[in-house]
């Protein structure tokens, strides 16, 4: 039972343009979400997250928005750049329910061209 | 001023071993945690402790031991390793419980590439 998913395995976009990645899930006890960058033989690198009491954060060129009506968020990168190339996880928490528990989608590997 | 570090980055070995993986942090951190990474690539949970005490136990098999000498250190046991158990392990830690808005944000070690013959 995959609680949070990421439907797109890959995504390229050009050097400048907006590069969107998203997420789904299905746990409504899910209250806090993170996206995390992930490069070649490296762990996760904490991004960007999002409480559920917020529907938008924005941190530089990158925002996360939430919409909980559709168990649904999105990471915006814009512009985006060479070095955003990275496999980008999103993670949820369901902190009242099980702390700090994380639950990580598969990924999507974002390729930025120059 | 490396803020968590695991060791070995890489390890082989024969079915039937047994084999350690450290895990140090460096941020004051009271939780950390185990995760393995398969080969379809999710990140999966395996173990978290909290001040040296096992809140996360997820169904691991019985080979697999976490041990906290101490809140910076989280070592993970793996006994008579199997096929199966090759993976991608990644050590991560958080500020507890007490600490309100970190709690959830995670940060991870390199990550130990474990080959099993």
């Amino acid at each position: 039972d995959q609680q949070v998913k990421q439907n797109s395995p890959s995504l390229s976009v050009q050097e400048g343009r907006i590069s969107i990645l998203n997420c789904d899930y299905t746990n409504s006890m899910f209250d806090y979400f993170l996206w995390y960058k992930k490069y070649p033989a490296e762990g996760p690198t904490f991004l960007i997250s999002i409480s559920s009491i917020k529907d938008k954060n924005e941190d530089g060129r990158f925002t996360v928005f939430l919409n909980k009506s559709a168990k649904h968020l999105s990471l915006h990168i814009v512009p985006s750049q060479p070095g955003d190339s990275a496999v980008y996880f999103c993670a949820a928490s369901a902190r009242k329910t099980s702390g700090s528990r994380l639950t990580f989608g598969e990924g999507t590997q974002l390729t930025v061209n120059p | 001023d490396t803020a968590v570090s695991q060791t070995p980055k890489y390890l082989v070995t024969q079915m039937g071993n047994d084999k350690s993986i450290k895990c140090e942090q460096n941020l004051g951190h009271d939780t950390m945690y185990w995760y393995k990474q398969d080969s379809k690539k999710f990140l999966k949970i395996m173990f978290s402790y909290n001040n040296k005490e096992l809140i996360i136990n997820e169904t691991v098999p019985n080979r697999f031991s976490p041990k906290s000498p101490d809140k910076a250190h989280l070592n993970l046991h793996i006994n008579s390793l199997e096929l199966g158990d090759s993976a991608v392990y990644f050590c991560a830690s958080s500020a507890g419980a007490t600490s309100g808005i970190l709690l959830g944000t995670q940060y991870f070690g390199p990550g130990t590439r474990l080959t099993v013959l």
